[in-house]
């Protein structure tokens, strides 16, 4: 089946440095990424769709500067969470999907984001 | 603003036991999808159901998507504790623009004790 593959699984750093995690899919090619970010026991939220060789599209209330989304490939995107801080730590979760636009999603492992 | 509520959010019960998560909403959906997320992974999906009234089935779970294709239950016949875990419907909308953009209900935290 369809692997998308999310990278890293765990990031710990300092308040104010800037962090890049990347989602590739290994076997298709993913027209469209989204962005999730989740909290504990709660559900997905959705902060940013992105399509290969567009900008992203933000959801309300996420912050383009604050989380940099780039899709510059059709196996590749990046999200960088600029200048972090402890209110950012979370579970980002990645996924990609393919053509036509009913076609599922399918999810990244996720990256564990501690903000010290 | 398009709402799935999910509900029980928080389920624990014994091994053996049955039981029904239910997503609902005002909204028709051309596609709804169930996932299963375990602590520390990202989701996979378990089914995508698409036609009004459609039932799926995988082992001990059952899948239904209603007439009207607004609401969606999951049915666990004998649950096992290796059911644990997180479960989250999601709806597609034919008209988000194209993207596919999913809808998330609040998720189902189940806890299967031995």
């Amino acid at each position: 089946g369809a692997v998308v593959s999310q990278h890293p699984s765990r990031v710990i750093c300092k308040s104010g440095t800037s962090v890049k995690i990347e989602c590739r899919s290994l076997d298709f090619q993913a027209t469209t990424m989204f962005w999730y970010r989740q909290f504990p026991k709660q559900s997905l939220m959705l902060m940013a769709t992105s399509n290969e060789g567009s900008k992203a599209t933000y959801e309300q209330g996420v912050e383009k500067d604050k989380f940099l989304i780039n899709h510059a490939s059709l196996t590749l995107s990046t999200l960088t969470v600029t200048s972090a801080h402890p209110e950012d730590s979370s579970f980002y979760i990645c996924s990609a999907r393919g053509t036509p636009s009913n076609q599922p999603q399918h999810f990244g492992d996720g990256t564990r984001l501690s903000i010290l | 603003t398009q709402l799935l509520e999910q509900s029980p959010q928080f389920l624990s019960i014994q091994e053996g036991e049955n039981l029904t998560v239910y997503c609902n909403s005002s909204s028709v959906f051309s596609s709804l999808q169930w996932y299963r997320q375990e602590p520390g992974e990202g989701p996979v999906l378990l089914v995508t159901v698409v036609t009004g009234g459609e039932v799926k089935k995988l082992k001990r779970l059952t899948f239904q998507f209603g007439d009207a294709r607004k609401d969606s239950s999951l049915h666990i016949t004998a649950a096992q504790p290796g059911d644990t875990g997180l479960y989250l419907c999601a709806g597609s909308q034919r008209y988000s623009s194209n993207t596919g953009k999913l809808i998330f209900g609040q998720g189902t935290t189940l806890q299967v004790k031995p």
